[in-house]
């Protein structure tokens, strides 16, 4: 158990739709990622936050957006969903030291219809 | 920039054999490195690490050694067996970009009997 915890564990929708997906990190760290896993493009680094603050942006979409609470917890909010858009959607944490390794949970996994 | 290349996969091997897999990296500095492992259906778990040149990582039988001459990480195992069979990452991180990871494109591994 890697201390992460993802809701939900999977997610069906249709086109157009929006959705929320909430990761709690590991207790006391405060950096929290976030990926998408697809079959054809691998694991892509969506966005990082530290403590609140956003850090780092990668392969993000303007449909999609992310924030971290005062609780550190997290969540990853998905717009005018495309059937491209599903995919697994990690979130992982770590203690944000020079070393410290990444946490990852188990991932939600999205079904656009 | 920073990146991490990976030997293509899928690797398909009988119980019991040698594993190699390939990893080198770019990176602007002094990277920390790391071998993931995602098994059907779960998130990706920390199978070892490496901080600095000539550390070697283990764990469960698998082992890496940081190689700066030759910007390489390559993953080992003496004997595989059928519940090795997943996909492996390696992965860098670098504290001067604000622990970002940088991750290879995965490498599947089937064993069997």
């Amino acid at each position: 158990d890697s201390g992460v915890t993802q809701t939900p564990k999977h997610l069906i929708t249709a086109t157009g739709q929006r959705v929320t997906l909430r990761c709690s990190p590991r207790s006391g760290d405060l950096s929290v990622y976030w990926y998408q896993q697809s079959l054809d493009q691998g694991l892509q680094f969506l966005i990082q936050y530290y403590n609140g603050e956003e850090r780092a942006k990668g392969n993000i979409l303007e449909r999609f957006s992310a924030q971290q609470f005062p609780d550190l917890h997290s969540e990853l909010n998905l717009s005018s969903l495309e059937l491209g858009d599903s995919a697994l959607y990690f979130c992982a944490s770590s203690a944000d030291r020079s070393n410290s390794p990444l946490h990852f949970g188990n991932g939600t996994r999205l079904t656009v219809t | 920039g920073n990146s991490v290349t990976q030997m293509e996969g899928p690797v398909t091997l009988s119980e019991e054999a040698f594993l190699t897999i390939n990893c080198t990296y770019t990176a602007t500095g002094y990277p920390s490195l790391f071998w993931y492992v995602q098994y059907p259906g779960e998130g990706l778990q920390l199978l070892l690490k490496a901080t600095k040149a000539d550390d070697k990582g283990s764990n469960k039988g698998f082992e890496a050694t940081y190689r700066k001459e030759t910007t390489s990480f390559h993953l080992e195992k003496g004997s595989v067996q059928v519940s090795d069979s997943a996909v492996y990452f390696c992965a860098l991180t670098l504290s001067i970009t604000g622990n970002q990871f940088y991750f290879g494109t995965g490498t599947s591994l089937t064993v069997i009997p």
